[in-house]
């Protein structure tokens, strides 16, 4: 079964300072792992993915996202912060492959900057 | 450009009422979902479908049903809608390999009342 856990509900930060938005996952096989961001009132919009290809996976807005095996884990991470960043974001584990997959999402981290 | 298209936008039902909740998808996509999302529970999967004429339950089926009526339609029926089931529901297809980076392409949602 898959399941994904991302530690902190709320997470706030200082504009220009580092992001760091953690997620751990569990699959009993590789998996796909996605990142997602919702702005306020809006749809959810894709930021990276990671695929079995590249372990650092860059995404868009500057985010980019390191996949440890060891670890389970699929950190979100932003060397700088910005105030157009600030909207919830959802980490989500799959299975690849031409077949469907549940496609679990974790329960989101609000990401808030301060001034 | 529809993507997925989602109806009603809104919703308020009363106890015990049912409805269905339709959705569609122009892009030819094998693969479709069901998500509920709540506050602080992140995205949770309800239903999702491989192909026309399958579905398999996610992680919160109970009091729903769907219908993958052909390759564009799944839809998803709320026979005896309860308080618990008040939410903003979303439709999303997946895109089929590299090319659409196998993202899921969400609907604008449905936000449900139930009283």
């Amino acid at each position: 079964a898959q399941s994904v856990t991302q530690l902190g509900s709320h997470v706030s930060v200082s504009e220009g300072a580092l992001v760091l938005l953690r997620c751990n996952y569990s699959s009993s096989v590789p998996p796909y792992l996605f990142w997602y961001v919702q702005y306020p009132n809006q749809g959810l919009q894709l930021l990276l993915k990671y695929t079995s290809a590249a372990t650092l996976v860059k995404g868009i807005n500057g985010f980019e996202a390191e996949f440890k095996k060891s670890e389970t884990s699929f950190h979100l991470t932003k060397p700088s912060a910005h105030m157009s960043d600030a909207a919830e974001y959802f980490c989500a584990v799959g299975k690849g492959g031409s077949s469907a997959s549940k496609i679990i999402f974790g329960s989101g981290t609000r990401l808030s900057i301060r001034p | 450009n529809a993507g997925v298209t989602q109806t009603p936008k809104f919703q308020v039902l009363k106890t015990g009422q049912s409805m269905t909740l339709q959705c569609a998808q122009d892009m030819n996509h094998n693969s479709m979902y069901w998500y509920r999302q709540d506050p602080g529970m992140g995205l949770r999967l309800i239903y999702y479908s491989a192909s026309e004429g399958t579905t398999d339950k996610g992680e919160v089926p109970n009091g729903y049903n769907v219908s993958r009526l052909n390759k564009r339609e799944f839809s998803l029926r709320l026979e005896s809608a309860a308080p618990s089931q008040t939410s903003v529901y979303f439709c999303a297809s997946r895109g089929d390999g590299p090319a659409t980076n196998e993202k899921l392409f969400f609907g604008s949602g449905t936000q449900l009342s139930v009283l």
